[in-house]
């Protein structure tokens, strides 16, 4: 089974500055996509970017951008000039790219890292 | 277009009692998914749904938990004799199909005195 490990329960940052949370997973498939979600209070969970494990090129999205680390197994999220609309909670996902399988499609998520930014 | 629409959004039972959370999935959306959200266990999958079948049930949390989908549309998630250990945040998200991105609701928030 996988799992994704998010080692920082809450992280701040000061407006216009650049923050990186952090993520691990365990996995032995070969295929697969990695996720950060933010939810804000509101609670509707928000897709911010998407990485696929056979891509060697991080994602990036903006203000966004990961540092993906297969071998390693890693995949942190930068987030650069900071906003205060930044401010939630973020998760990591795991996702398989395995197609077929009965579990196609579920979303594996960390524990979450509350982001706080200063203004 | 609209997006995933839960109801209700929140919702207050005591325990021993059944609730019915809804979710409406965007239109055309054939993959629907159910999550829970609660503090002791962060963010689990329950189920997904493709088309009006469930070929995931694996992570209902008991027997007491049940879903279904009709007409490749709208899900239902029942929870029967409701427990304090029930109350969480319930999470449905969709996606085209299973191999696209998920689009999530506003989730229903569940209190079980």
């Amino acid at each position: 089974a996988q799992t994704v490990t998010q080692s920082q329960p809450e992280m701040s940052v000061q407006e216009a500055e650049t923050v990186t949370l952090s993520c691990t997973y365990d996995t032995s498939e070969s295929d697969y996509y990695l996720f950060w979600y933010k939810q804000p209070p509101s609670r509707q969970m928000i897709l911010v970017i998407r990485q696929e494990a056979y891509k060697q090129q991080n994602a990036t999205e903006n203000r966004f951008s990961v540092n993906f680390q297969k071998a390693a197994k890693s995949f942190s999220l930068k987030i650069s000039d900071s906003q205060l609309g930044d401010a939630a909670m973020y998760f990591c996902a795991y996702r398989s790219a395995g197609a077929g399988g009965t579990s196609y499609g579920k979303l594996t998520f960390g524990q979450g890292t509350i982001l706080t930014v200063h203004p | 277009g609209a997006g995933v629409s839960q109801s209700p959004s929140n919702k207050v039972t005591e325990k021993g009692k059944d609730v019915e959370l809804r979710c409406d999935p965007i239109s055309g959306h054939t993959a629907l998914y159910w999550y829970r959200q609660s503090l002791g266990q962060g963010l689990e999958f329950l189920i997904y749904f493709q088309g009006n079948s469930a070929p995931d049930k694996s992570g209902l949390p008991s027997d007491r938990f049940s879903a279904e989908r009709t007409g490749g549309s709208v899900s239902t998630l029942t929870i029967q004799r409701t427990q304090q250990e029930d109350s969480a945040v319930y999470l449905c998200a969709s996606s085209r199909t299973a191999i696209y991105e998920q689009y999530f609701g506003p989730g229903t928030r569940l209190t079980v005195t």
